[in-house]
């Protein structure tokens, strides 16, 4: 069990370029959901995914993409990077059983994103 | 909307003091609090939850208990070790529909000295 892996680790960017950060998780979660860290701002949600073809919007989601072809896979596009977009990227998963008391987020390593 | 606010660090102890950081939250209906923890060049993990009010969460010599008359979720350890450096986050998710999402506090940053 890998859990939640995130691609790549490591990555610096020209203004202007555009890139994919790649996350997936093999737990079978429905919930996926991405979030940037940045000093003083703790994590802010960019985009999330209820299920395979269903995303949403979250806090923060200019320039930035999603799309959720698979339940496993949920990739964030840079359509045109911005020095504003340097950060640390976390992907995160869970189930989303309304039922429950609460649903565990499991979260990647994180991508740390360099825009030039 | 709902709203975390924790204590602003960072917070620098010595090995074995008491620590205390203040979470405090504002969220229609009756969420779910958890404190995550992020040691450096980690993602996130959940290191405590409860949820509902009166609940204490615990783990690795780390409590939090949920008190609804004030609106906070504080975390304590009573001896902290120089291996519990790291930020730790409060958060919180809505019960109902969409109870997976999350809501955090900023962060606050623990250094534990020897």
């Amino acid at each position: 069990n890998a859990g939640v892996t995130q691609t790549p680790k490591f990555q610096v960017l020209k203004t202007g370029q555009s890139m994919t950060l790649q996350c997936a998780q093999d737990m079978n979660h429905e919930y996926m959901s991405w979030y940037r860290q940045d000093p003083g701002m703790g994590l802010r949600l960019i985009h999330y995914s209820v299920g395979a073809g269903i995303t949403d919007q979250g806090e923060v989601p200019n320039g930035y993409n999603v799309s959720r072809s698979t339940t496993e896979d949920f990739p964030l596009r840079l359509l045109s990077a911005a020095p504003s977009q340097t950060s640390v990227y976390f992907c995160a998963s869970s189930y989303a059983d309304h039922r429950a008391a609460y649903n565990e987020q499991f979260f990647g390593p994180g991508t740390r994103l360099t825009v030039l | 909307g709902d709203s975390v606010t924790q204590m602003e660090g960072p917070v620098t102890l010595s090995e074995e003091a008491f620590l205390t950081i203040n979470c405090t939250y504002t969220a229609t209906g009756y969420p779910s609090l958890f404190w995550y923890v992020q040691y450096p060049g980690e993602g996130l993990q959940l290191l405590l939850k409860a949820t509902k009010a009166d609940d204490k969460g615990s783990n690795k010599g780390f409590e939090a208990t949920y008190r609804k008359e004030t609106t906070s979720f504080h975390l304590e350890k009573g001896s902290v070790q120089v291996s519990d450096s790291a930020v730790y986050f409060c958060a919180l998710s809505e019960s109902g529909g969409s109870n997976y999402k999350l809501t955090f506090g900023k962060g606050t940053l623990l250094t534990v000295n020897p």
